[in-house]
């Protein structure tokens, strides 16, 4: 079965640091780009970053750029994103998403909440 | 990079149709025909519809129909199901800086 995991969610502190991860199964995972999208509560769906397949070409929305950093370990099919520098309005629920060739999302996972309150 | 304009909600009685705009400008709908639609259920998470404006991935019903006219973008759903009710995202590729950038959503009542 095709399935993404998110984890590593959780209440920070603003100002402090988190790192999510989300583990692929049931696919090629080092074929694929990959992407992060987030949403606030009761609110849209927002895209955060993408990764190429080999992991050397990354992009970030701007309200992140400078303080989050996605990566890929293909060997273990996973992906992830280190938050740095977090603030409230980065609360949400965190989805990691495999990109196709269309530029479109065909695969997501549950997601993984993080609270930035102090 | 603004989000891509949703009407906030729209509703149908079952076995109608009804149709979701999603306007974007020349810089993203209007520039590549890459816009996807995305249907998600309370608490669940996101479920792609439509790719590439009017592709339907394996397994959606083809009740779901998408197309796209200058800087617009149309989800359309004919014969509504109780299990339609949901909300609707619109995105499209938008390249540059900005990447890919989002509809605000669309809630469907199915009445």
């Amino acid at each position: 079965e095709v399935q993404l995991v998110e984890s590593g969610g959780g209440l920070v502190q603003p100002g402090g640091s988190l790192r999510l991860s989300c583990a692929a199964s049931g696919f090629t995972f080092s074929i694929y780009w990959m992407h992060w999208v987030r949403q606030a509560p009761g609110k849209g769906l927002v895209w955060v970053s993408r990764i190429n397949s080999d992991g050397d070409s990354t992009t970030y929305a701007d309200s992140v750029k400078g303080r989050f950093t996605i990566s890929r370990d293909n060997a273990k099919n996973t992906l992830y994103l280190q938050m740095n520098s977090l603030r409230a309005e980065d609360t949400a629920v965190y989805y990691c998403a495999r990109g196709t060739r269309a530029y479109a999302f065909d695969i997501w996972g549950l997601g993984t909440m993080v609270t930035v309150s102090s | 990079q603004s989000a891509l304009t949703q009407p906030a909600s729209v509703s149908g009685s079952p076995g109608q149709s009804i149709t979701i705009s999603c306007t974007g400008t020349s810089s993203d709908v209007g520039s590549y025909n890459l816009v996807s639609w995305y249907q998600q259920h309370p608490g669940k998470a996101p479920k792609l519809m439509i790719y590439e404006g009017s592709k339907r991935p394996s397994g959606v019903s083809s009740r779901f129909s998408g197309s796209k006219s200058d800087n617009t973008a149309s989800l359309t759903i004919s014969g509504l199901q109780a299990e339609d009710e949901a909300d609707y995202y619109c995105c499209s590729y938008a390249g540059g800086s900005t990447n890919w950038v989002f509809g605000g959503g669309t809630k469907l009542t199915v009445l």
